[in-house]
């Protein structure tokens, strides 16, 4: 059972114009949200996050949204670059057994073309 | 500047050898995770730990345990090796705290099991 899903493998976007990936999650009890870059032969790199608190958190050209009512998370790059291009994961956390757990999607390629 | 180090980048071993997977971070993080990345499935918790010789299950413990003797390393070991088991292996670490916890990634060790 995913609690956490990236609907789009892919996505390609052209240089200078925005890219917005997507996060369903089913789990009305996770409490914060991150947004993970990763590229190849490389570990994931924290991007940004957000509280369930807040429904916007902007650093730069990067902006995540969280719709609450909708279980949905969206991540905004503007303007995209070609250095941009990589898997984006998401990630949910939650509280288990008095410890926190990341639920992590399956992640979105992102290609921008120069 | 958080460092997370794993000890191979790449791995081969046969069907049946006991394997351990190395990760050590710097930053004196309470938290420590292993999880694995494979293509179409994301990042999946194997184990994690909040504290030295503590561990707990993650959500595909099987064929898989763990040692946490000091605070600053967590290994991964393989009891008798599978081919299912090949994949990439990714470490994090995070501060215990309830705002802004990051985890912070190794660059990976690829392991294929023949």
């Amino acid at each position: 059972d995913q609690q956490v899903k990236q609907n789009s493998p892919s996505l390609s976007v052209q240089e200078g114009r925005i890219s917005i990936l997507n996060c369903d999650y089913t789990n009305s009890m996770f409490d914060y949200f991150l947004w993970y870059k990763k590229y190849p032969a490389e570990g994931p790199t924290f991007l940004i996050s957000i509280s369930s608190i807040k429904d916007k958190n902007e650093d730069g050209r990067f902006t995540v949204f969280l719709n609450k009512s909708a279980k949905h998370l969206s991540l905004h790059i503007v303007p995209s670059q070609p250095g941009d291009s990589a898997v984006y994961f998401c990630a949910a956390r939650s509280l288990t057994s008095g410890t926190y757990k990341y639920i992590f999607g399956t992640g979105t390629r992102l290609k921008v073309l120069a | 500047d958080v460092k997370v180090t794993q000890s191979s980048r790449y791995l081969v071993k046969r069907t049946g050898e006991k394997v351990f997977l190395e990760c050590v971070q710097d930053m004196d993080h309470e938290n420590m995770f292993w999880y694995r990345q494979d293509p179409g499935l994301g990042l999946r918790l194997i184990y994690f730990s909040y504290d030295v010789k503590m561990k707990e299950k993650g959500d595909i413990p099987e064929g898989y345990s763990v040692s946490r003797e000091k605070k600053e390393r967590f290994s991964l070991i393989l009891e008798s090796a599978s081919t299912n088991q090949t994949s990439m292996y990714l470490c994090a670490s995070s501060l215990r705290r309830r705002e802004k916890e990051t985890q912070y990634f190794g660059p990976g060790t690829r392991l294929l099991v023949l």
